[in-house]
């Protein structure tokens, strides 16, 4: 069992070009979120979808978009990057949405937008 | 927005004992999870709390009192494998997990 994975493992891309960061989990959990971890700040949510065809946005969501078709899947699209979405992003899942469920992360993806 | 504060640093020598705290200040509580983050690593779960007092798991434990917004996480019988960083997250009222910045321990021989 792979839990979640995450891909690219890392990127560098010019400001203005879009991006998407893919995130798959085979355990089954209905609610999967994205955060970014920047130094001095911790983790931050950026959108979480708590079950397959709905999401909802956490305390960063400006400049990202995330869909959720199924149960596995949940990609982070950057529709025209720029310098300060250069951080470290985590998606994560959790059995359930909404609960005191804990949650899982993946490996991460590290972006650098110049 | 939610306010968690822990200490930026700490430093401690092989099997002794660290102690790291968090204060928190949220909308509404749903239980405190500490993490553990190597570098170029995910985070990953360590304890979580949402009674008050402390949850003991091997070397790790964890204390919480809501009625004063605390917790800490303590290491016993450090290992350099500690070295690390340890989030403290707090689930609010609406069920979001919210971080502190993180405190990085650094274990010396």
């Amino acid at each position: 069992i792979a839990g979640i994975t995450q891909a690219p493992t890392s990127q560098i891309l010019a400001a203005g070009r879009r991006m998407t960061l893919r995130c798959t989990q085979d355990m089954r959990h209905n609610a999967m979120y994205w955060y970014r971890q920047d130094l001095g700040l911790g983790l931050r949510l950026i959108h979480y979808s708590n079950t397959a065809g709905t999401t909802g946005k956490g305390e960063v969501p400006d400049g990202y978009s995330v869909s959720r078709a199924n149960t596995d899947d949940f990609p982070l699209t950057l529709a025209s990057a720029v310098p300060s979405q250069t951080s470290v992003y985590f998606c994560a899942s959790s059995v359930e949405g909404g609960t005191t469920d804990t949650q899982y992360f993946g490996p991460g993806t590290r972006l650098t937008v110049l | 927005g939610q306010n968690i504060d822990q200490p930026t640093e700490m430093t401690a020598t092989e099997g002794a004992i660290v102690q790291i705290n968090c204060t928190y200040q949220t909308s509404g509580f749903n239980g405190l999870f500490w993490y553990q983050q190597h570098a170029g690593e995910a985070p990953t779960f360590l304890s979580y709390n949402v009674l008050d007092g402390l949850e003991e798991k091997g070397r790790f434990s964890s204390f919480l009192s809501r009625s004063k917004g605390y917790s800490y996480l303590l290491l016993k019988e450090l290992q350099m494998k500690d070295s690390a960083s340890y989030l403290c997250a707090v689930r609010d009222g609406d069920y979001k997990l919210s971080f502190g910045a993180g405190t990085t321990v650094t274990v010396r021989a």
